[in-house]
């Protein structure tokens, strides 16, 4: 079974619609993050939360929101979908410090 | 601010070549830095890693060292092969672990 895992891994939507995004992990880490990857851009940090009570924005958390409901879980929404958010999105863990992290599959969503 | 630059692709090589990866950094203090790969598909998997001025990471036959002289850590094969086609981040991290610093990637693609 994989560490880190994303649901859905695929989905497709319209223009208007909430989506939530889901990351569960069992490795047992208290940081997790969420990223987007758009073709020739790299990986852009969403937001990041370090423990249940902590969330932070990263560099492009404008029209996501997110959510830590337990230590191995953490979700991120789109509270109203735009088509310029089609990207592939990755959560992420790590341990404490300057830990790697480890990331899921990731989901690639579609924004009609 | 920090950053990360590394050289653009896509990189083509043949089987049993030599690859060379550039990447170079900016950053304040002492970062940990970090290679990625990401095969078809799936997420990023750590490549290495090396947390200080001089250390070598090294991983599957691929190396790469940090120079703080130069702000690099380039990335070597020296003999490439066709299940190496993949796309390849370097990344910097910080001491508070709030995010890890991501390149743009470099696609390679290795042919027989």
């Amino acid at each position: 079974d994989a560490d880190v895992t994303q649901t859905p891994r695929n989905r497709i939507t319209k223009t208007g619609k909430r989506i939530m995004l889901e990351c569960s992990q069992t490795k047992g880490h208290d940081r997790m993050y969420w990223y987007r990857q758009d073709p020739g851009l790299g990986l852009q940090l969403i937001y990041y939360s370090f423990d249940v009570k902590d969330i932070n924005k990263g560099e492009i958390s404008d029209g996501y929101s997110v959510s830590r409901q337990a230590q191995a879980k953490f979700s991120l929404s789109l509270e109203s979908a735009i088509p310029n958010q089609t990207a592939l999105y990755f959560c992420a863990t790590s341990g404490q410090g300057d830990q790697p992290q480890h990331f899921g599959d990731g989901t690639r969503l579609s924004i009609l | 601010g920090n950053s990360v630059t590394q050289m653009e692709g896509p990189v083509t090589l043949s089987e049993e070549a030599f690859l060379t990866i550039n990447c170079t950094y900016t950053a304040t203090g002492y970062p940990s830095l970090f290679w990625y790969v990401q095969y078809p598909g799936e997420g990023l998997q750590l490549l290495l890693k090396a947390t200080k001025a001089d250390d070598k990471g090294s991983n599957k036959g691929f190396e790469a060292t940090y120079r703080k002289e130069t702000t690099s850590f380039h990335l070597e094969k020296g003999s490439v092969q066709v299940s190496d086609s993949a796309v390849y981040f370097c990344a910097l991290g910080n001491q508070a672990g709030t995010a890890l610093i991501f390149g743009k990637g470099t696609t390679l693609s290795v042919s027989s």
